[in-house]
């Protein structure tokens, strides 16, 4: 079974643009949850999807928005980028079965803003 | 809120064991998790324990969890040099609130 994609694995931007960034879930996984990874924050939970619904929600600004389609894929965007939103984004997805939901870790997004 | 502690770094000698510690300060949380992340790559999942055990053995791997002082421990037996990288406790709520919680990583360095 494929593993949990995530592209691009790099990015480079500019401060004030916008940018989208796509994972899909392993299949038959229904959770997306987006974490972001800095040297000086460490890993944060930014928001999780299931069905399609964002279920949960970290203590991020608005310009952070994401979405899942019906096939469970999810994108993250973030509008109006600044310096400080350079980090690697990594999606998780889970099967949420009850029980674990033990969440499986994509490579990640490399995300530079200049 | 939820908190999770780790030293930052570890060195050992290849074919010793290896400890890696963990505290955290919810005890409501359900699930407790141990991830690896080598350079450039995202978190491998290790391992997890349920908040009612309080060992779990998988291969060299040994999870340790002490509810009372809300303290996790991973033990790595026979470390290689393959097991360097850093190594992340994270901790959940389960079903329902899926958002991990994650601690600030110790970086494992193993001497050939």
């Amino acid at each position: 079974k494929a593993g949990v994609t995530q592209t691009p694995r790099y990015l480079i931007k500019t401060r004030g643009q916008q940018v989208t960034l796509s994972c899909s879930p392993i299949s038959g996984h229904r959770s997306v949850s987006w974490y972001q990874q800095t040297p000086g924050q460490g890993l944060q939970f930014l928001f999780e999807y299931f069905s399609e619904t964002q279920r949960n929600k970290g203590n991020f600004p608005g310009r952070f928005s994401g979405r899942q389609f019906s096939n469970s894929r999810s994108e993250m965007n973030v509008s109006t980028l600044e310096l400080g939103d350079s980090a690697l984004y990594l999606c998780a997805s889970s099967l949420v079965q009850g029980g674990t939901d033990t969440q499986y870790f994509g490579p990640g997004t490399r995300l530079t803003v200049l | 809120g939820e908190d999770v502690e780790q030293s930052l770094f570890l060195s050992v000698r290849e074919g010793d064991s290896s400890v890696i510690n963990c505290t955290y300060t919810d005890s409501s949380s359900t699930y407790l998790y141990w991830y690896k992340q080598e350079p450039g790559a995202g978190l491998q999942l290790l391992t997890y324990i349920f908040s009612n055990m309080d060992m779990k053995q998988d291969q060299r791997l040994t999870v340790l969890l002490n509810k009372k002082d809300k303290h996790l421990s991973l033990r790595i037996a026979d470390t290689q040099t393959g097991d360097s990288a850093i190594y992340f406790c994270a901790e959940s709520m389960g079903t329902g609130a899926n958002n991990l919680f994650f601690g600030t990583g110790t970086r494992l360095t193993v001497i050939p």
